[in-house]
């Protein structure tokens, strides 16, 4: 049983570009989360899909968006990337909305922004 | 807001040593805590959680309890090996805010023979 899947595992990018990560969750699990880890910090939530709408969000400006998808798989878009955007991205998925049940991580994907 | 403060690492000890990592938390209401544990190259992992206060959450070893009063959870271990080199995070989530965790900074744990 694959556990949470992210892709791709480490990307570059410059600044004022655009990046688009992907997150494929447990098996059985219907919602993904996205946190951004950044460099000797704690993650920190981005927001949460569930039945292909956004759910919850924390602060995060609007350049950061995302999508489910019908297979629940989930992507993160992050727009005019800036310096400070470069972090470890988790995703997370679980079983249901609310929370109740334990949430699995990926391994991230490492963006460097230059 | 919500926050967690976790005391900062990193934490170096001999195998079969003693174990603390001191984290407590500002938060309204009663939220649920947990530690997670990141091995290197690795997503993160649940550890253990707590809850409710006095609950004690345990596994593999490791024990934390929800202590309402001191707002505390501290993580304790009564002989780590080797094996137990990573980084703890401490993180409580709110009732009601499903997959939203308030992490703190993460204690890295570094264990020698």
């Amino acid at each position: 049983d694959a556990g949470v899947t992210q892709s791709p595992t480490h990307l570059i990018k410059t600044r004022g570009q655009q990046v688009t990560l992907r997150c494929s969750p447990k098996s059985g699990h219907d919602t993904v989360s996205w946190y951004q880890q950044a460099l000797g910090q704690g993650p920190q939530f981005i927001f949460q899909y569930y039945e292909e709408e956004e759910r919850q969000r924390g602060n995060f400006p609007d350049r950061f968006s995302g999508h489910q998808f019908p297979n629940y798989s989930s992507e993160l878009n992050v727009n005019a990337l800036l310096l400070g955007d470069s972090a470890l991205y988790l995703c997370a998925s679980s079983f249901g909305a609310r929370g109740l049940e334990k949430l699995f991580f990926g391994s991230g994907t490492q963006l460097s922004v230059l | 807001g919500d926050s967690v403060t976790q005391m900062e690492g990193p934490v170096t000890l001999s195998e079969e040593a003693f174990l603390t990592i001191n984290c407590t938390y500002t938060a309204t209401g009663y939220p649920s805590l947990f530690w997670y544990v990141q091995y290197p190259g690795e997503g993160l992992q649940l550890l253990l959680k707590a809850t409710k206060a006095d609950d004690k959450g345990s596994n593999k070893g490791f024990e934390a309890t929800y202590r309402k009063e001191t707002t505390s959870f501290h993580l304790e271990k009564g002989s780590v090996q080797v094996s137990d080199s990573a980084v703890y995070f401490c993180a409580l989530r709110q009732t009601g805010t499903a997959s939203k965790l308030t992490f703190g900074t993460g204690t890295r744990l570094q264990v020698t023979l």
